[in-house]
């Protein structure tokens, strides 16, 4: 069955660092998903990205971060200069896109410790 | 703005109890769609159900049965005969029509713990 899969799985850096985090949506998918989730709190959306430009983001999403899609299956957000708040898990999502309110299947999670 | 309200934090049963888990939901989209995600201990996000705003039948698979009204805005989920397997964090997500129409809007999650 296809899965999102996501690297590295735990990630620590230290803070004022850039980091990469990496997912791999289901291949036929079309719209791509970060969202995050600090420890203990519920899921928060950051942004999506649908024909090779972010279609939403939330206010969550600034300046700090961007997405990229580099390649026909990677999907990549950076965060350029980490702070302490940044700690949190990163969640890749994908979805069909061919019908509104499509199921979204969720990576396994990137855990980033900022210290 | 969308919101999703889930208001038991934790909920402990024991093993075969049935248990409910309500979540209550906020949009002014007139077409929308409910989801659940179990959230296991290991992290990963699990889809469970979606559910059309136009179409309010409840579904039943296996243990698991959702009951979504419109009256009362709400999109309950139901385990029959619980087991220490279902030990999970339980979110309810929406999403709408509208602008902000890809995202999921989460509530807060319900922490649901099945003793042996």
């Amino acid at each position: 069955e296809p899965e999102v899969t996501q690297t590295p799985s735990h990630q620590v850096t230290q803070m004022g660092q850039e980091v990469i985090l990496r997912c791999v949506p289901i291949s036929n998918h079309l719209y791509f998903y970060w969202y995050r989730q600090i420890l203990g709190q519920k899921v928060e959306f950051l942004v999506s990205f649908y024909n090779n430009e972010i279609s939403e983001k939330s206010e969550i999403f600034d300046d700090q971060f961007s997405v990229e899609r580099p390649d026909g299956s990677n999907f990549t957000l950076k965060i350029r200069s980490t702070k302490l708040e940044d700690s949190a898990m990163y969640f890749c999502a994908s979805s069909e896109g061919t019908t509104l309110g499509g199921e979204q299947y969720f990576g396994p999670g990137t855990r980033l410790t900022v210290t | 703005a969308q919101k999703v309200t889930q208001a038991q934090t934790e909920i402990s049963v024991v093993e075969k109890e049935d248990v409910t888990l309500d979540c209550v939901y906020e949009t002014r989209d007139t077409t929308y769609y409910l989801f659940w995600y179990k959230q296991p201990p290991s992290g990963e996000l699990v889809f469970l159900i979606r559910r059309n705003s136009f179409d309010e039948q409840n579904e039943i698979s296996g243990r698991y049965s959702w009951n979504f009204q419109k009256s009362t805005i709400s999109f309950n989920f139901t385990i029959t005969a619980s087991q220490v397997v279902d030990s999970a964090v339980y979110f309810c997500a929406l999403s709408g029509s509208g602008a902000g129409s890809y995202q999921l809007t989460f509530g807060k999650g319900t922490k649901l713990s099945v003793i042996p």
